[in-house]
């Protein structure tokens, strides 16, 4: 099945300054990958999304940028803010099957 | 985007009981919704799928006479915790997919068993 990996498991940014997270993916026929931002005692929360056809999208200050040929994708958060700070996860997934999560990078952004 | 309701967004049962958590789609159908356990600073882990109408799917490892679900209409779907012990203490988070395959999550439950 999928296996999905995350990196790095935390980062500590300040206040400005841009946050980058990697994932990577091992199921070439995933077509789908998100990306979740949790904060504490709460449900994820969807922030960009990217699909296979698409190598770049950005909304305001988040971007995800796809690679297939790696088989890996990224987050791109630039001018954090200390409200960026939370759990943040990728995921990958085959059409509408189920949602494969990678383990989670922690983003502090110091004021 | 869509909205998934999940209730209770607590609880604190004694071991041996059991508990019921509700994920409703508010806006939507979801034909298929998803149930995830998240241990404190772990990633979300598929505990099983479940689709309107049909037995629940369960991923390796996850009992099923333990963790019952029911998705008896498009809008509700239902997990319990049979006979909770401490080591079931976890969020547990559900989750559904729209037909444009974004996927919408709950608040999540935190279950405590003392």
């Amino acid at each position: 099945g999928e296996n999905v990996e995350q990196h790095p498991s935390t980062l500590s940014v300040q206040e400005g300054d841009s946050a980058v997270i990697k994932c990577t993916y091992s199921d070439s026929a995933s077509n789908y990958f998100p990306w979740y931002k949790q904060e504490l005692g709460k449900g994820p929360q969807l922030i960009i999304d990217i699909r296979s056809n698409v190598g770049e999208k950005k909304d305001q200050r988040i971007a995800v940028t796809l690679n297939k040929t790696a088989k890996h994708f990224s987050l791109h958060i630039t001018e954090t803010q200390p409200e960026d700070s939370a759990v943040y996860f990728c995921a990958a997934s085959i059409g509408n099957n189920d949602m494969r999560f990678g383990a989670g990078t922690r983003l502090t952004v110091k004021p | 985007g869509a909205v998934v309701s999940q209730h209770p967004s607590w609880v604190i049962c004694k071991s041996g009981t059991s508990v019921k958590i509700e994920c409703r789609s508010l806006d939507f159908q979801a034909t298929t919704m998803f149930w995830y356990r998240q241990f404190p600073k772990q990633s979300l882990m598929l505990m099983a799928t479940s689709n309107e109408g049909s037995k629940a799917t369960y991923e390796q490892g996850v009992e099923k006479d333990k963790f019952l679900i029911n998705h008896a209409s498009l809008t509700l779907s239902t997990l319990t915790v049979t006979s909770a012990h401490p080591e079931d203490s976890s969020f547990y988070i559900c989750g559904t997919r729209t037909g444009r395959t974004e996927a919408f999550f709950g608040q999540g439950t935190r279950l405590t068993v003392v």
